[in-house]
């Protein structure tokens, strides 16, 4: 199973809400990642959890907060996100072992604030 | 990390060899040329990498010159199906343990017209 899922598929939210995007993966990958990307624009990186834990937080704004409750979960909580925040929020994982740079991306979450 | 150029887009033929330059003059001696593609509305996806020497799998082939400055990532028989941004990034090779994430370029949209 070489297969990354997010949910939900589309999210419409308001400036008050809070929602949660969710990745999973089973190919025993130990680092996971949330990338975002603004339309007509390349992906960038938002964090990196190894190990369940956090090791890259790109001066990411707190009202985006990862979680990795375990080694095949990525968690991404929402709370008072702007308009411009409204991206395709992609997951991805990857051997913690070994030198290439292969990555797996799930294939997104289209987030709408509103 | 190297710096990449890529054309913006291309077109290329059905059933047709398509192409993809990408220019790494700084590269490094230590530094892989990946690529890898994104779909419309999909995650990015691997397609292959390199160091010095040409490479090949069952998606495309990647040639590399021989001083390393610039490589061509060819798809042999485009189909409709291979339209989608492609990205050639390149970084140094990895200790065991570290994170892999990427730092994606603007890409090249190949459009691939019947």
């Amino acid at each position: 199973d070489t297969e990354v899922t997010q949910t939900p598929k589309h999210l419409v939210m308001g400036m008050t809400n809070k929602k949660s995007l969710k990745c999973e993966q089973h190919m025993g990958h130990r680092a996971m990642y949330w990338y975002k990307q603004k339309a007509k624009k390349p992906p960038e990186l938002m964090f990196v959890y190894s190990y369940e834990k956090l090791s890259i937080n790109e001066s990411v704004p707190s009202r985006f907060s990862p979680e990795c409750p375990n080694s095949s979960l990525l968690n991404l909580h929402l709370h008072a996100l702007q308009p411009e925040d409204s991206a395709l929020y992609l997951c991805a994982s990857s051997p913690w072992t070994g030198r290439a740079y292969e990555q797996y991306f799930g294939p997104g979450t289209r987030l709408t604030v509103t | 990390d190297a710096k990449t150029t890529q054309p913006t887009s291309m077109d290329c033929a059905e059933g047709r060899a398509a192409n993809l330059p990408c220019n790494h003059s700084t590269i490094s001696g230590n530094e892989y040329v990946y690529w890898y593609r994104q779909i419309h509305s999909q995650g990015p996806q691997y397609i292959i990498h390199g160091l010095k020497n040409n490479e090949t799998n069952e998606m495309a082939s990647l040639i590399i010159t021989e001083d390393r400055k610039s490589s061509t990532l060819i798809l042999p028989h485009a189909t409709l199906r291979d339209t989608a941004v492609y990205y050639c990034i390149v970084r140094a090779t990895l200790l065991s343990g570290s994170a892999r994430q990427l730092t994606f370029g603007s890409g090249t949209q190949l459009t691939v017209l019947p």
